[in-house]
């Protein structure tokens, strides 16, 4: 069964500075997807990364896809208020996109 | 706004009562997930449609949960007796077809409360 663990799960940062939020995942995928969700609404999709290597950016957040280590990170730069939410990564588990597991979730307060 | 539309918002229902959610997904998407989502928690699979087709259906998923998605266009999701347990927001997400990469985009959710 696949796993998909995020950390840390909760983060304060103080605006201007820089920090990444870790994904880790069990099993073999070559698909990974950034979602941003404000408190009470729906996910955003931020990113999707299809292949080892992969490295995409928007603005302050920048995410990479290491298939061989099993790992994406998500790196935020000079952090903005703006940028508080959660944020969640998801593995394709099927190979085809048919089943996304998500991680926990990382909480994301910037601090002014 | 992304442009799946989920209705009702909200719901809130007595427990053992059956309730019935609608997806309209994205023109021209034919693909379709159901997800779940507790308080503090990723979105938890239920199932995928490719067109009509359900191809994907989690083995967690009771069998007071049935979905269908008549002529590959809007979906329904429906829980039978409906316990506490599954108050949660339903949400419905829909892609492109074609190239599995591309993004999925995912409604406002449907909230519900099992009193």
């Amino acid at each position: 069964e696949l796993k998909v663990e995020q950390n840390p799960l909760f983060l304060s940062m103080q605006e201007g500075k820089n920090y990444t939020i870790y994904c880790n995942y069990s099993t073999t995928s070559d698909r990974l997807y950034w979602y941003r969700q404000d408190p009470g609404k729906s996910l955003e999709s931020l990113f999707v990364l299809l292949s080892n290597g992969a490295v995409k950016q928007e603005g302050r957040l920048m995410a990479s896809l290491d298939t061989k280590a099993r790992l994406s990170t998500l790196h935020i730069t000079a952090a903005v208020h703006d940028l508080s939410a959660t944020y969640f990564c998801a593995v394709d588990s099927s190979g085809s996109a048919r089943q996304l597991t998500f991680g926990s979730g990382t909480q994301l307060t910037v601090l002014p | 706004d992304t442009g799946v539309s989920q209705n009702p918002r909200h719901k809130i229902t007595k427990r053992g009562q059956n309730v019935t959610f609608r997806c309209d997904p994205i023109s021209e998407h034919n693909r379709l997930y159901w997800y779940r989502q507790t308080l503090g928690q990723g979105p938890e699979f239920l199932t995928y449609f490719q067109n009509e087709a359900q191809l994907e259906k989690s083995r967690l998923l009771s069998d007071r949960f049935s979905a269908e998605r008549p002529k590959g266009s809007f979906s329904t999701l429906e829980i039978q007796r409906t316990e506490q347990g599954d108050s949660a927001m339903y949400l419905c997400a829909t892609a492109a077809g074609g190239n599995s990469g591309n993004t999925i985009y995912f409604g406002e959710g449907s909230w519900l409360t099992v009193v």
